[in-house]
């Protein structure tokens, strides 16, 4: 149990454009995701808490207009990274957070932007 | 989050058990001690948890000091599929639970 997986696993794309990553939990229900980040060599970093139906809260440093999240329901949450550059090249992970007090990890999404 | 304070890195022999320390000497009464380990390129994947008491699962085992200041995250019979980044992160419940601070972690690599 305690599954969750995220889609696309890898993608490229142009600089300016935007790119949507989902993260699902497939056998639980999680009212709060959050997103990570993690550079080459580099710790994980929280980016935002979401929480379901209402609006995402993000740590100091990361712009919400660039990085939009939604959490539209108990198993899904998308993160949008808009007009991307090549700078927001990065592995992008989201974890859910079981009623078992929890979290547990997607397997990660790894965005290059050329 | 209290401040965890891990080895940089640590080498086994597969089939031996790999003791990985975890300093937490500021942890606050209402914090647990888990442990996450990242395999390259993945997703961190949950070890184990604990409060107060030792802990064991089908993965691993936490031995937490009982003035709860240190811990010990045992892998009884190492393999070469253990060699990874592994973190220790104290977290509160409540609003504070969920901001996960990870450190730099130990890396452990288990050798033939």
């Amino acid at each position: 149990g305690a599954v969750v997986s995220q889609h696309p696993s890898r993608v490229i794309c142009k600089s300016g454009t935007s790119v949507k990553i989902e993260c699902r939990s497939l056998d639980f229900q999680a009212t709060t995701m959050f997103w990570y980040r993690q550079f080459p060599k580099q710790s994980l970093m929280l980016m935002a808490t979401s929480n379901e139906g209402s609006k995402a809260t993000y740590e100091q440093g990361v712009e919400k207009d660039k990085f939009l999240i939604n959490h539209a329901s108990l198993t899904l949450s998308t993160l949008t990274v808009t007009s991307a550059h090549p700078e927001d090249s990065s592995f992008y992970i989201c974890s859910a957070e079981a009623s078992t007090d929890t979290q547990y990890f997607g397997p990660g999404t790894r965005l290059t932007v050329l | 989050d209290a401040k965890t304070t891990q080895p940089p890195s640590m080498d086994c022999a597969e089939g031996r058990a790999a003791n990985l320390p975890c300093n937490h000497s500021t942890i606050s009464g209402n914090e647990y001690v888990y442990w996450y380990r990242q395999i390259h390129s993945q997703g961190p994947q949950y070890i184990i948890h604990g409060l107060k008491n030792n802990e064991t699962n089908e993965m691993a085992s936490l031995i937490i000091t009982e003035d709860r200041k240190s811990s010990t995250l045992i892998l009884p019979h190492a393999t070469l599929r253990d060699t990874a980044v592994y973190y220790c992160i104290a977290n509160a419940g409540g609003t504070s639970y969920g901001k996960l601070t990870f450190g730099q972690g130990t890396i452990l690599t288990v050798h033939p």
